[in-house]
């Protein structure tokens, strides 16, 4: 199993430029999310997903979206890429909620630098 | 809103020594879940441990494990005869039971090992 893939590992942005970070699980995972980790502020969550069809805000959203087509995908797109915006970013998906303290599994991480 | 504060930006032990490092919580929930993550310079998040609110057991895992003090909204981890490959970067994390399987995070404790 691959478990949760994340692409591009590393990327380098001019200012106004869009992107999209790539999220794959292939563990039939229904809970989907994206975190941000900057210096000194652990991880924040900017969108998560509890199944296809279905995505809300987390705790940072402004100048990302997201969609949820299908079970296995999850992108994070960035519309139009401020500096504010470095950082690294990690996906992160489990199974639904409540049976359990779910765990959360982690992909390695994308680093984005906004010039 | 829960918040999780870890008060200890650094800290640097021998190896073999016992090290524990602190974090505490905010929030008026009654069930929820804490987790221990550790992020070695591959920047891969790892699950150290976890505990349910509900249990009063401290859980533990080898040379891991936590002073739980519901109470006072600590959770605590003590890592013994600790190792070098012990460094890394360690981050308490929340969760309600309840609902989508958002974590919030503290700032994270830069833990070093030194030979």
């Amino acid at each position: 199993n691959a478990g949760v893939t994340q692409t591009p590992k590393f990327q380098v942005l001019k200012t106004g430029q869009s992107m999209t970070l790539q999220c794959a699980q292939d563990m039939n995972h229904e809970y989907m999310s994206w975190y941000r980790q900057d210096p000194g502020m652990g991880l924040r969550l900017i969108h998560y997903s509890v199944g296809a069809g279905i995505t809300d805000q987390g705790e940072v959203p402004n100048g990302y979206n997201v969609s949820r087509s299908t079970t296995e995908d999850f992108p994070l797109r960035l519309l139009s890429a401020a500096p504010s915006q470095t950082s690294v970013y990690f996906c992160a998906s489990s199974y639904s909620q409540s049976s359990g303290a779910n765990v959360l599994t982690f992909g390695a991480g994308s680093r984005l630098t906004v010039l | 809103a829960q918040t999780v504060t870890q008060s200890q930006p650094e800290m640097s032990v021998q190896e073999a020594e016992t090290v524990t490092l602190s974090c505490t919580y905010d929030t008026s929930e009654n069930n929820y879940y804490l987790f221990w993550y550790k992020q070695p310079p591959s920047r891969q998040m790892i699950l150290v441990i976890r505990q349910e609110a509900y249990k009063q057991q401290n859980a533990t895992e080898n040379r891991f494990s936590v002073n739980f003090q519901k109470a006072a909204k600590s959770f605590s981890l003590k890592i013994s005869d600790s190792q070098l490959g012990d460094t890394a970067m360690y981050f308490c994390a929340f969760r309600v039971v309840q609902g989508a399987q958002k974590l919030v995070f503290g700032q994270g404790t830069r833990l070093t090992i030194n030979p």
